[in-house]
């Protein structure tokens, strides 16, 4: 049973700082990797998708990288915005479909 | 990639009562997955919803309790039935987005029982 862990927990960073975000995973057979944001009490944003043959994505601000073999995905963040501050969550897509998400990282950035 | 409208947003419901929640995408898809979100856990998939079948669910997920109707390839209910307060959550519908965009979410409902 695939299990995907999100270190840290939480996350406290000044405006205009660079950070990276974890994400881990138990079993390597996935078929892609997303990150998503979720504001509080609210549905979740897609922010980037990494296929199992991709090494890493990019968006404005936002890099993912993979490394399936070693079970592992960051999220970089650069030149955080008080905007930025949520929880990040990511989820591996394995058989049917179905996705296993992690714990998240409750990301706070300040003034 | 799909957007999906998902309705009602939030509700404060009695126990013993039952809530539908209702998915509507802008595109057809084979398959729409819910999920529920327990205040301060991750997502947990409840079931898998597939039209003109019935819906496969997890394990700890009974179709007594959360009934599951997809009657199209664009629309899914998922029923909240006898709640209790344990039952206060995050209830969110999915699908796979086609054209590599992953997996698109509705905005979820919260649902309250008191």
């Amino acid at each position: 049973k695939q299990e995907v862990t999100q270190i840290p927990a939480a996350l406290s960073v000044p405006e205009g700082e660079n950070l990276v975000l974890n994400c881990s995973f138990t079993d390597s057979a996935i078929y892609n990797l997303q990150w998503f944001r979720q504001d509080p009490g609210k549905g979740l944003t897609s922010l980037l998708l990494i296929q199992s043959s991709q090494r890493e994505q990019t968006s404005g601000r936002l890099n993912a990288s993979l490394d399936k073999s070693s079970g592992r995905s960051t999220l970089y963040i650069a030149a955080s915005q008080p905007g930025d501050s949520a929880t990040y969550l990511c989820a591996t897509a394995g058989t049917a479909s179905k996705l296993t998400f992690g714990t998240g990282t409750r990301l706070q950035v300040t003034l | 990639s799909a957007v999906i409208s998902q309705k009602p947003s939030r509700d404060i419901c009695q126990r013993g009562t039952s809530l539908t929640i209702q998915c509507q995408v802008d595109s057809q898809v084979t398959m729409m997955f819910w999920y529920r979100q327990q205040p301060g856990q991750s997502l947990t998939l409840i079931a898998t919803a597939n039209q003109g079948s019935e819906a496969t669910y997890e394990s700890g997920f009974v179709i007594d309790k959360f009934p599951i109707s997809r009657p199209n390839l664009t629309f899914s209910t998922l029923t909240v039935s006898n709640m209790s307060p344990e039952d206060s959550s995050i209830y969110l519908c999915s699908v796979d987005s086609s054209g590599g965009y992953g997996y698109t979410f509705g905005s979820g409902t919260r649902l309250t029982v008191v």
